[in-house]
This record gives structure tokens, C-alpha cells and sequence, in this order.
């Protein structure tokens, strides 16, 4: 099993459309964990970390689910801006944070 | 908020030369800093780990003497590629990172062609 997984998508959603991301990674023992976005050409920009209680900023909604080892990734009210490549990253403590290859999301007007 | 400053943003050299790519963390001390490596349409690839003043940590398959890889302070790394080659043509970029289960900072890339 890979350290960390994501469905590469592409995921096309209309504008306005309620978009959901899962990440799932191997090792029980991580400890942190991070969306980034990275758009074409560009380097990844962090988008939000993740914590154990969920966390929320604007549209986005970001939860960590520790028995079932996933995070998520909850986009309202998508935006044509929103369409990016969306990364998952998760630390496991003694090794490099290690990265999904990311989900790529398109919005369409 | 952290930021990571990367030089050059763009090069285009001829197949032979070495090309050095520099990697700052401006307002913090970077105790890691990591190179990656992105092909057109493809996920980031991690290339090195580089802790200052210790031998950068190579992922397998990369060339530790072809991507030479320098951290001489807590905010500078550098990444040498020598004798480039037209495959070596990529995006670069290097994050850096201070505390541990701090988030990775971005430089904003180099893209590297080789003619």
C-alpha cells in the first residue's frame, strides 16, 4: 500500500458544486497533515493543515479521520478559481512529509 | 506568513553546463529543506532531503554527483545540476521546513531547460 493515496481525479463540477477529496495514508503513527493546491506551472501553495477536530476556512473543510487513516478535503460552493491540482501531505515524523500526487479538479462554468 | 525565496526562476543553458539553483528561507531558520523535481503534467518528485551541515539524503534513483546539493546555513541550500543534459529540463523546487509538524514552505520554482 502506498504512503499516501488520492484519486487523481479529474473531477469536473460546475460551478456552485459541492466538491469532496479523501486522502489515505499508511502509516498510523503521522502526526500532521496538510492540503496544498498547486496550480499549473506554479509551485504548491498550502491551502490549510488539518486537525483533529476538523477545521474550516470559508468554503473549505478540511477533516482527519485517524481510525479509518484519511483526511478529506470539502470544497463548497466551487469557484472556477478553485480548479487546481489539490495535494495531500501527511507527516509521519521521522521521514520527509510525504505527498499524494494530488487530485486534480476542474470547474466548469 | 514563512517565505521561501528560490533563484533563478527560470534558465535555459546549453547541454554540458552546470546550472545552480539557490533556495532561501527568509524569515525563518530551515532546519530541512527538500529539492523536488516536476515533469510536465506529473506529481512532485521528491529528488533530496538537505539538513544544514550534514550530506544531503538522495531519494533512490537520483545521482547525488550529478544534482549536487549544498546547505551551508539554516536558510540557503543550493542545488547544482552538472552537465546538464536535455532530460534533466524540469521544474525544480525546493520547500523548506522549521519545526517538526511545521507545513512545508515553497519556493516558487525553477524551470530549468537544456538546450
Amino acid at each position: 500500500r502506498k504512503e499516501v493515496e488520492q484519486d487523481p481525479g479529474p473531477f469536473n463540477v460546475p460551478e456552485g458544486a459541492t466538491v469532496a477529496f479523501n486522502c489515505t495514508y499508511s502509516n498510523s503513527a503521522s502526526q500532521s497533515f496538510f492540503w496544498y493546491r498547486q496550480d499549473c506551472r506554479k509551485e504548491p501553495k498550502l491551502l490549510m493543515s488539518v486537525y483533529s477536530s476538523g477545521n474550516e476556512d470559508g468554503r473549505f473543510t478540511a477533516q482527519l479521520n485517524r481510525a479509518s487513516q484519511y483526511i478529506s478535503l470539502l470544497i463548497r460552493d466551487s469557484k472556477l478559481s478553485d480548479s487546481a491540482t489539490y495535494l495531500c501531505v501527511v507527516n509521519t515524523g521521522n521521514t520527509p512529509l510525504v505527498f499524494g500526487k494530488g487530485t486534480r479538479l476542474s470547474v466548469i462554468a | 506568513g514563512a517565505v521561501v525565496s528560490q533563484h533563478p526562476s527560470r534558465v535555459i543553458c546549453k547541454s554540458g553546463t552546470s546550472v545552480k539553483i539557490e533556495c532561501r528561507s527568509l524569515d525563518f531558520q530551515a532546519t530541512t529543506m527538500f529539492w523536488y523535481r516536476q515533469f510536465p503534467k506529473k506529481s512532485l518528485m521528491l529528488m533530496a532531503t538537505s539538513n544544514e551541515g550534514s550530506k544531503a539524503t538522495y531519494e533512490q534513483g537520483v545521482e547525488k554527483d550529478k544534482f549536487l546539493i549544498n546547505h551551508a546555513s539554516l536558510t540557503l541550500s543550493t542545488l547544482t545540476v552538472t552537465s546538464a543534459h536535455p532530460e534533466d529540463s524540469s521544474f525544480y523546487i525546493c520547500s523548506a521546513t522549521g519545526a517538526l509538524n511545521s507545513p512545508l514552505h515553497f519556493g516558487n520554482g525553477t524551470r530549468l531547460t537544456v538546450t
